[in-house]
């Protein structure tokens, strides 16, 4: 049983639309984290929220945390092609202070 | 050079054989962890340590057995090694919990078994 649901799993656009991936869990997390990650790279952190309903911006990125905490989003606007790659959430589930990964969402921005 | 360091990049290796996977990290960490990466299934954690005399399993820990050699150093280890342990591995750092600054990971190793 996957505690995290990613979707969707994979995404292919064009460059300059816009797109929502979500992560979802029926556990409420006390922290939600996104990374990016790149072939032959490891993930890399992009944002952490912390309260219900808390929502950040990291320039073309939005981050909602919803909320009952369960749930969260990331909107890209006008996405482009360095947008592409494994996009992962990770939540601190059972507030023990480990994070549990989604499967992520593979997103391919095409020029 | 890197904040975290995995060592190998690659490696192919035969069935029960028994190999290392290095990692090693300049952020001054006291938390270091070990994951696997499959497709379809995402990163599942391994051995996670809080302070070199702390090493705890993680949801994977079967086959495998770690050792934290200093504040700076976490080895994994495959006692004897097996096909389905063929993955991507990475380690990882943080300073705290999740609520921080989230965690630093290693470019990774690729283990293929055979």
């Amino acid at each position: 049983t996957q505690l995290l649901e990613q979707s969707p799993q994979f995404l292919s656009i064009q460059e300059g639309e816009n797109l929502t991936v979500y992560c979802n869990s029926s556990s409420v997390f006390s922290s939600l984290q996104w990374y990016r990650q790149e072939p032959g790279e490891g993930p890399v952190l992009l944002v952490t929220v912390v309260t219900g309903g808390e929502v950040k911006k990291l320039k073309r990125l939005t981050f909602q945390f919803g909320d009952a905490r369960k749930d969260s989003s990331l909107h890209i606007t006008a996405a482009q092609p360095g947008d592409t790659g494994l996009y992962l959430c990770a939540g601190d589930v059972f507030g023990n202070e480990k994070l549990t990964f989604g499967t992520g969402t593979r997103l391919t921005i095409i020029p | 050079d890197a904040d975290v360091t995995q060592t190998p990049r690659n490696r192919i290796t035969k069935t029960g054989k028994r190999i290392m996977l290095e990692c090693s990290q300049t952020k001054g960490h006291d938390r270091m962890y070990w994951y696997r990466q499959d497709p379809g299934l995402g990163l599942r954690l391994i051995y996670y340590s809080f302070d070199v005399k702390d090493i705890n399993k993680g949801e994977i820990s079967d086959g495998y057995s770690v050792s934290r050699q200093a504040q700076a150093k976490f080895s994994l280890s495959l006692e004897s090694a097996i096909p389905n342990q063929t993955a991507l591995y990475f380690c990882a750092t943080s300073d705290h919990g999740p609520k921080g600054r989230g965690y630093t990971f290693g470019s990774g190793t690729r283990l293929t078994v055979v």
